[in-house]
């Protein structure tokens, strides 16, 4: 079956670590995007890549980085710069354009 | 001023109650509106999908939007138990601008069904 896979789905971290969240996916989508997840804030816009090897800061980059070396793979480390991490981190994927996401299942990353 | 506003409620109705969901936005280059559907400790799934104005239906769905209010709507009729979730408007504007291609959500609404 198609979809998106984020791993891990639990993560603890401790204070001045840096930590690697994956998503893969096997829809040949070409866009790829991280959001963050708070309560009551909705999703924000961490980073998002339109094709292979580019992408673009979103709304909240600062303190987290990313890659895009493969089509299918989109990994998102958080560093220790990043001031407040503990939240639910969801990646998507579209074909592009204005046509809707497919969500992976996300990580809720805690800092300990 | 956020750019997409949605109450955040909690929102509890009786099984079989018509519900309204509501988004503002103030951005007017959005063009392409969406609800997700997000259950507990799950990723959101699009439900709606609508362009430009006007209405659209799905089985007990029913999307609007109203671009001269910057103002969309979810309504959902007889509302069951596994509606329970968190629904999330999002948004998106045209080619050569910069909100195309990137969806910008609202803080979405937690909806109750009780039985």
């Amino acid at each position: 079956d198609g979809g998106i896979t984020q791993s891990p789905k639990y993560l603890f971290r401790k204070e001045g670590q840096n930590v690697t969240l994956s998503c893969e996916q096997n829809l040949n989508h070409d866009a790829m995007y991280w959001y963050r997840q708070d309560p009551g804030q909705g999703l924000r816009l961490i980073y998002y890549s339109q094709i292979v090897n580019d992408f673009q800061k979103g709304d909240i980059a600062e303190g987290y980085s990313v890659s895009r070396e493969k089509k299918e793979s989109f990994p998102l480390t958080v560093t220790s710069a990043q001031k407040n991490p503990t939240a639910f981190y969801l990646c998507a994927s579209s074909i592009g354009g204005n046509y809707g996401y497919t969500f992976g299942s996300g990580t809720r990353l805690t800092v300990v | 001023q956020k750019e997409v506003e949605q109450d955040p409620g909690p929102l509890s109705v009786p099984e079989g109650a018509i519900v309204s969901l509501n988004c503002t936005y103030s951005n007017s280059a959005f063009q392409y509106f969406m609800w997700y559907r997000q259950y507990s400790r799950k990723g959101p799934e699009l439900l709606m999908y609508t362009y430009s104005s006007g209405n659209k239906e799905d089985g007990r769905f029913t999307a609007q939007v109203d671009k001269s209010s910057k103002y969309i709507s979810l309504f959902i009729r007889d509302s069951q138990p596994s509606d329970s979730a968190t629904y999330l408007c999002a948004m998106s504007g045209v080619a050569g601008g910069t909100s195309y291609g990137k969806l910008t959500f609202g803080q979405g609404t937690i909806l109750t069904v009780h039985p």
